[in-house]
């Protein structure tokens, strides 16, 4: 069965600080995606990045950067210089390549950043 | 283009009472999924839709039930209301169904059962 687990219920820090999400997985299959995604207080889940099993190349989109390790089935999620609207639940997903479009969730990590 | 909406957007409803919340995709989008959310079991998979027919269903009892309309919007129904329903109910959509595409979620209808 697939699982994902986030450690990390709540993290709590002062703005400008670098801060990273953990996120470990598991999974029997050997072709699977994993996803990231934010919720707001408005609740909406928005979707930041997706990495498939085969893509264990770092990723950096402005201050986001996400490290995938298959050898520890982590995909870890590194907010840089965090800023206040960076405070939201975030969420660590995996679904599996063939023909299900079901994302298992890990229970979610809140952030929040103090200005 | 417009996004996923959900209708309606709050619910209060009594037990033994029954729902039915309604999604609209995102134009072009054919696969539509649900999802559970409360704070105890957090974000639960609770049945898919792809053509009109339903391909996948979460560990859910056969209270809760859905179909998809010919353009592809979706409802999902839950009758004989318990407690434990009050949740978030979230409706996302996808091009067609595949683990690799990102699923694009709707703002939910929250549902309170006094």
């Amino acid at each position: 069965a697939q699982k994902v687990t986030q450690a990390q219920t709540e993290i709590s820090v002062v703005e400008k600080e670098d801060v990273t999400l953990d996120c470990v997985y598991e999974t029997r299959d050997t072709t699977y995606y994993l996803f990231w995604y934010k919720q707001p207080p408005s609740g909406e889940l928005v979707f930041l990045i997706r990495r498939n099993s085969f893509d264990e190349q770092n990723e950096i989109s402005g201050r986001y950067s996400w490290n995938f390790q298959k050898s520890t089935s982590s995909f870890n999620f590194t907010i840089t210089a965090s800023q206040v609207v960076d405070s939201a639940v975030y969420f660590c997903a995996l679904s599996e390549a063939q023909g299900a479009q079901k994302l298992v969730f890990g229970q979610g990590t809140r952030l929040t950043i103090n200005p | 283009k417009a996004g996923v909406t959900q209708t309606p957007r709050y619910l209060i409803k009594t037990r033994g009472q029954q729902v039915t919340l309604s999604c609209s995709p995102i134009s072009g989008h054919r696969s539509v999924s649900w999802y559970q959310q409360t704070p105890g079991q957090g974000l639960q998979f609770l049945f898919e839709y792809f053509s009109e027919t339903q391909r996948n269903k979460g560990n859910f009892p056969g209270r809760f039930s859905g179909r998809q309309f010919s353009n592809s919007r979706s409802e999902m129904n839950v009758s004989t209301l318990e407690l434990g329903d009050s949740a978030l109910y979230l409706c996302a959509s996808s091009l067609v169904p595949s683990g690799k595409n990102e699923q694009f979620f709707g703002p939910g209808t929250r549902l309170t059962v006094l």
